[in-house]
This record gives C-alpha cells, sequence and structure tokens, in this order.
C-alpha cells in the first residue's frame, strides 16, 4: 500500500537555526514527490516538487531513493517560516498527504 | 492568488441538511480535486474529476458527491450532513489528470454543523 509519514507533528526551533522536515515514503516504483506548505489554515501552496530541484524560500529537499525519504531542509529558519507542511508523494491517481508537521520558529 | 476560487468562504447549517460547495479551477486547468481537511483526520483525498469525468475516488462518504460541468466549475454535494463533517473543504485543479502534476489550491469553504 501507498504510504507516507511525517514522524513530527510537530518541530520547534529558534530563528536561525538548521531545519528538517522528515517524510518517508512507501511506494511502488518512483513517484514525483512534493512539500505543500499551508499558512495559518489558509490555502495550501506549493512549495517545491522533486523534479524540478528548485529551491524555494530557501527550502530544499533532497530524495533518497535508499532510504526512501524526501526531508525538507532550510539552514537558516525565520519567523515566516511557522507553517504547516506536508509531504506528498504522487501515487496511483492521486496525491497522498502526509499528517504534516507543523513548524514553529521562535524569535 | 491561487487562480482556484471557492465559494462560499464559510458554511453555517444544522444535522440532517444538504449543501453544495463550488469550485472554479485555474484558466486552462481540466482536473479538479476535492479535500477535506479536519483536525482529527488530517488533510484526505476524496474526488477527482477531469474533463467532466470522474478519474480518482478517495475516502468519500456515499453522502457526499460531485461533479464537473461543461465549462469546468466543479461541485461538490454534502447531503443528511452530520456533526463529523464539520470542516475545512478544499478544492484544487491541475492542467492534466496526471497525479505527477503540481495542484494549486483554493482558499477552502469552512463548514460548520450545528
Amino acid at each position: 500500500a501507498q504510504r507516507v509519514t511525517q514522524p513530527e507533528k510537530l518541530l520547534s526551533v529558534f530563528k536561525g537555526a538548521p531545519v528538517e522536515l522528515k517524510c518517508n515514503y512507501s511506494y511502488s516504483g518512483s513517484p514525483e514527490l512534493f512539500w505543500y506548505v499551508q499558512y495559518s489554515r489558509q490555502r495550501l501552496q506549493l512549495l517545491l516538487r522533486h523534479i524540478s530541484r528548485e529551491s524555494i524560500k530557501g527550502f530544499t529537499a533532497d530524495l533518497n531513493k535508499g532510504e526512501t525519504s524526501f526531508h525538507l531542509k532550510k539552514p537558516f529558519a525565520q519567523e515566516e517560516d511557522s507553517a504547516m507542511y506536508y509531504c506528498a508523494p504522487a501515487g496511483f491517481q492521486k496525491l497522498v498527504f502526509g499528517t504534516g508537521t507543523r513548524l514553529l520558529v521562535s524569535p | 492568488d491561487s487562480g482556484v476560487t471557492q465559494t462560499p468562504k464559510h458554511l453555517i447549517t444544522a444535522t440532517g441538511q444538504r449543501v453544495t460547495l463550488r469550485c472554479s479551477p485555474r484558466s486552462g486547468d481540466l482536473s479538479v480535486y476535492w479535500y477535506q481537511q479536519s483536525l482529527d483526520q488530517g488533510l484526505q483525498f476524496l474526488i477527482q474529476y477531469y474533463n467532466g469525468e470522474e478519474r480518482a475516488k478517495g475516502n468519500i462518504l456515499e453522502r457526499f458527491s460531485a461533479q464537473q460541468f461543461p465549462d469546468l466549475h466543479s461541485e461538490l454535494n454534502l447531503s443528511s450532513l452530520e456533526l463529523g463533517d464539520s470542516a475545512l473543504y478544499f478544492c484544487a485543479s491541475s492542467a492534466l489528470g496526471d497525479s505527477n502534476q503540481p495542484q494549486h489550491f483554493g482558499d477552502g469553504t469552512r463548514l460548520s454543523i450545528l
């Protein structure tokens, strides 16, 4: 069965600290992988996708096929990064969203 | 602004009632997705339409139904409402029906059942 796991419900860091939000997936084949961000119960916004290999708002995500992980990283967290982050592998016919990790960046 | 429009923004109704949520996709997008976001269940995929046809089905209850019209807007119908149906309902759209396409989300409809 297709499954995605975000093990941390809450990640709390201080401004300027490095951040890593974990995502592990269990899929057959090589799914496309996305990270979405949701600020204060607003709409979800696409943060980045694996295939484009770009960095958005300082975030990058590395695909590790051996570990089937797609962790989201940022070297220096900012207060405006506080939000819910969802990892979403593209499964057969649909995206499957993880349960999300709330990132809280304190001053 | 994602270009996806959802109406209404808020809806308050009572148990047993029926409501219709509306979604207009981004210009040019053929696929529409519906999601339910609640505090205890997280973000759940309900259903997808592509160019007027149902493409994929998720955890959608039998009391819920959806359709996509020739102008590509979509409606989600929720009937015999229960307290547990209170949630944020998001619509998303993508250019094609392939799940590998990025999805663009609307602002959601907040449904409150009293």
